[in-house]
């Protein structure tokens, strides 16, 4: 079973901050976040992933609790085109070579 | 980069034929997965190579799922008999080590009837 809890969907308006939420509050110390999205009709993207610290890439940027129990994934300024199902996921890589347990996600909707 | 490429895109078949699957990797990548995706779900881990080794199929249904990769580079997943509940999208994934990112392919819809 997946480890994390997500809302279902949520909407967004374009040009504005995305802040997406993931509750793990059973993580263990050696498991990192990871976050995925999936557009219609295609296969999963990675976005970002961390273990303590706040990260940001091109794509997004990941907060992450001091307890580490929640994290936010922030899609700066949404797109039309950022509009998919988000997954965050929680992952060990010293456990079955770090395979990847995806839950439902949230289907996020960039309206104009 | 060419990224992981799957074919065909989308097949029909009829309860209890046969189907197959194909993945090539992305160049260099020793680590290849398969994962089925059901329609509203997540994807779900079918099977897991190391280079041409198997090291998790714990969730392949042995009884008609088999899967390979001979050279560690291309692999194929093949049904056998089908049966309707096996309607899904079929994805491949590699990353350059295990535990790596993984990357995706565009998937494989199939549809049993």
């Amino acid at each position: 079973d997946a480890k994390t809890t997500q809302p279902p969907s949520m909407d967004c308006a374009e040009g504005r901050a995305a802040n997406l939420p993931c509750n793990h509050s059973t993580i263990s110390g050696n498991e990192y976040v990871y976050w995925y999205r999936q557009i219609h009709s295609q296969g999963p993207q990675y976005i970002i992933h961390g273990l303590k610290n706040n990260e940001t890439n091109e794509m997004a940027s990941l907060i992450i609790t001091e307890d580490r129990k929640s994290s936010t994934l922030i899609l700066p300024h949404a797109t039309l085109r950022d509009t998919a199902v988000y997954y965050c996921i929680v992952r060990v890589l010293t456990d079955s070579w770090g395979k990847l347990q995806f839950g439902a996600g949230t289907q996020v909707v960039v309206t104009p | 980069e060419a990224g992981v490429a799957q074919s065909p895109r989308y097949k029909i078949i009829e309860k209890r034929q046969s189907v197959a699957f194909w993945c090539n990797p992305i160049s260099g990548h020793a680590t290849l997965y398969w994962y089925q995706q059901i329609l509203g779900q997540g994807p779900k881990l079918l099977i897991q190579f190391q280079n041409n080794g198997v090291v998790d199929d714990s969730q392949l249904p042995k009884d008609r799922f088999s899967a390979e990769r001979l050279k560690g580079v291309d692999s194929t997943l093949k049904i056998q008999p089908a049966k309707l509940e096996d309607s899904a999208v079929y994805l491949c994934a590699s990353s350059l080590e295990a535990g790596g990112t993984q990357y995706f392919g565009p998937g494989t819809r199939l549809t049993v009837l």
